[in-house]
């Protein structure tokens, strides 16, 4: 069964450097997002991206953030800056469509650790 | 806030028995979904139920909701110790766009 993956599965990064998280969306899948989950908390949503740009985006996706689909195959999202508070869980998902109702496939997420 | 609410927050119960999880949105919605998360790993789907549905059963999952209330329960039937994990609701509101917003969760340990 097709799935998302997402690498790495875990990045440790200092204070202020940039990361860049990755992810394989479901191959005919053509609604891509992102989300995060801070330790013991929520799933929090960042931001959506259809045809080459950004659909929706949180408060959270402030201006240190960035979404890019590289080639075909890649969906990235780029920390500028980061902070410690930018430690979590980071999951992106897709779907077919954004219709009534669907649903969201999820990948397997990567763990950021700002130091 | 849209969000969901589920409790109880922590539920600690024999394998066999049978769990019983709740979620609490505000607004209305398109439809609710429950996902399944182990410690430390990605988000599983479990079961979507729409809003004109009021029970959907997948295996040994049974989901109702009710849109007066705006509440959902996710019951697992004959609970194994590998049901052990967070569950968590996830609902598309009818006023805003893709973005899912989910519980706070719910974690469920199974005794063997």
């Amino acid at each position: 069964e097709p799935e998302v993956t997402q690498t790495p599965s875990h990045q440790v990064t200092q204070m202020g450097q940039e990361v860049i998280l990755r992810c394989v969306p479901i191959s005919n899948h053509l609604y891509f997002y992102w989300y995060r989950q801070i330790l013991g908390q929520k799933v929090e949503f960042l931001v959506s991206f259809y045809n080459n740009e950004i659909s929706e985006k949180s408060e959270i996706f402030d201006d240190q953030f960035s979404v890019e689909r590289p080639d075909g195959s890649n969906f990235t999202l780029k920390i500028r800056s980061t902070k410690l508070e930018d430690s979590a869980m980071y999951f992106c998902a897709s779907s077919k469509w954004t219709g009534v109702p669907h649903e969201q496939y999820f990948g397997p997420g990567t763990r950021l650790t700002v130091t | 806030s849209q969000q969901g609410e589920e409790d109880p927050q922590a539920l600690s119960i024999q394998e066999g028995e049978n769990a019983t999880m709740n979620c609490s949105y505000k607004t209305s919605i398109n439809n609710l979904q429950w996902y399944r998360q182990n410690s430390g790993r990605g988000l599983v789907h479990l079961i979507l139920i729409r809003s004109n549905e009021r029970e959907k059963h997948s295996g040994r999952l049974r989901v109702t909701l009710d849109t007066s209330k705006k509440s959902s329960s996710l019951l697992i039937t004959a609970s194994r110790a590998a049901d052990t994990a967070s569950y968590f609701c996830a609902t598309d509101p009818s006023n805003t766009g893709n973005q899912f917003y989910f519980g706070t969760g719910t974690s469920l340990t199974v005794i063997p």
